[in-house]
């Protein structure tokens, strides 16, 4: 079973431009979960999707990142326009059911904002 | 929002074991996790303890929960040059996770 995948691995990208990761969770689950870790700091949650609904988006810091899950398979998420701060590491998760013990995590992709 | 508190780093020698210590604020967590992220990899699931109980173990892995102190510990028996890597303490109730900023563990031939 293809565990989740996330592209691209690593993103440089100047400040003002615009960036849109991408995430493929586990065939099947339902829920996809967005984090990201700034430096060194903790793994901070972004959103939640159930299928194609917003479930939770209370960590979304602001209206700059948009999210999406169109068809309820692979996950968006677009910086526009990216900020120095946006630099981080954006992990996607999967799981399956309604209340779910297990998230299985992507490999992240590494955002840097010059 | 909750807190996960972690220390930054621990080093120790192969074959000693690693304690690795967490805290948190919720009270209401249904589960609590430990992840490992090595180089350049995901984070991927250790080991997890339901909130009700004290211990669980799992080979070398030994999960420690203090629910009236809010404390839990991960200790690595015999560790490896392979432990090395970033463990990360997580809350959950339900959907929601709340991750520690992770501890890094060396480990030294």
């Amino acid at each position: 079973e293809a565990g989740v995948t996330q592209f691209p691995s690593h993103s440089v990208i100047e400040k003002g431009q615009t960036v849109t990761l991408r995430c493929d969770p586990i065939s099947g689950h339902d829920n996809l979960y967005w984090y990201r870790r700034v430096m060194g700091k903790e793994i901070k949650f972004l959103l939640h999707f159930v299928k194609e609904s917003k479930q939770d988006e209370s960590g979304m810091p602001n209206n700059r990142f948009l999210a999406e899950r169109t068809g309820g398979t692979y996950s968006t998420l677009k910086v526009q326009p990216a900020e120095l701060e946006d630099s981080g590491v954006y992990f996607c998760a999967s799981s399956h059911g309604l209340t779910p013990r297990e998230q299985y995590f992507g490999p992240g992709t590494r955002l840097t904002v010059t | 929002g909750e807190d996960v508190e972690q220390s930054l780093f621990l080093s120790v020698r192969e074959g000693d074991s690693s304690v690795i210590n967490c805290t948190y604020t919720d009270s209401s967590s249904t589960y609590l996790y430990w992840y490992k992220q090595e180089p350049g990899a995901g984070l991927q699931l250790l080991t997890y303890i339901f909130s009700n109980m004290d211990m669980k173990q799992d080979q070398r892995l030994t999960v420690l929960l203090n629910k009236k102190d809010k404390h839990l510990s991960l200790r690595i028996a015999d560790t490896q040059t392979g432990d090395s890597a970033i463990y990360f303490c997580a809350e959950s109730n339900f959907n929601k996770f709340y991750f520690g900023s992770g501890t890094k563990l060396n480990v030294k031939p």
